[in-house]
């Protein structure tokens, strides 16, 4: 069956440092999001993709960059990880803005 | 910009009670409208959909109207179990606006007691 996995699950890291959470899918899906989930804010959208080698900003993008060199992969790296950067992140893939996006189970990270 | 709106949580109720979770939006385009739930520890599924005005999505006894008169997607169940406990996600994507990405609202809570 056809899945979207993130890893590591869970990441502590410390403030400076530079951060990479993966997230791979197999539906073949030209779209892929970056999404963090905070208390009181939703889900907020930091990157997305529509293709290989297409990357756009979303609303809170700062401090954060992706890189499309395949349809699976959409890798989120954190520059250099901030305390405010401490959340829950999702990615997601869709076929299209009709149809359902579905979401990995989440990368925790922590950053101390 | 697109926006969505819905009702702040928790939303505590008893087994077999009916649920009312309010929902509405701004959009600039024609959007479609969309209601995910998250259970604890996973990510987001979908639960229902709508793609054009007075469209009904329903999935699971849930069920929601598309009004673009009222530019609200209210989600509704008859009776509702402990195992609907979770925290459900009102989305909309705009295509005509901003093409594929779905925009949050800020997600409500649900806790039913036995």
């Amino acid at each position: 069956d056809a899945e979207i996995t993130q890893s590591p699950r869970h990441k502590i890291t410390e403030t400076g440092r530079q951060v990479t959470l993966a997230c791979h899918q197999t539906w073949n899906h030209n779209n892929m999001f970056w999404y963090r989930q905070d208390l009181g804010h939703g889900l907020r959208l930091i990157h997305y993709s529509y293709g290989v080698q297409d990357t756009n900003k979303g609303e809170v993008s700062d401090g954060y960059s992706v890189s499309r060199s395949n349809t699976e992969d959409l890798p989120l790296t954190l520059e250099s990880a901030a305390s405010s950067q401490t959340s829950v992140y999702f990615c997601a893939s869709s076929e299209d803005g009709n149809t359902e996006a579905f979401f990995g189970q989440g990368t925790r990270l922590t950053v101390v | 910009g697109d926006s969505v709106t819905q009702m702040e949580g928790p939303v505590t109720l008893s087994e077999e009670a009916f649920l009312t979770i309010n929902c509405t939006y701004t959009a600039t385009g024609y959007p479609s409208l969309f209601w995910y739930v998250q259970y604890p520890g996973e990510g987001l599924q979908l639960l229902l959909k709508a793609t054009k005005a007075d469209d009904k999505g329903s999935n699971k006894g849930f069920e929601a109207t598309y009004r673009k008169e009222t530019t609200s997607f209210h989600l509704e169940k008859g009776s509702v179990q402990v195992s609907d406990s979770a925290v459900y996600f009102c989305a909309l994507s705009d295509l005509g606006n901003a093409g594929n990405m779905l925009t949050f609202g800020g997600g409500t809570r649900l806790m039913v007691k036995p």
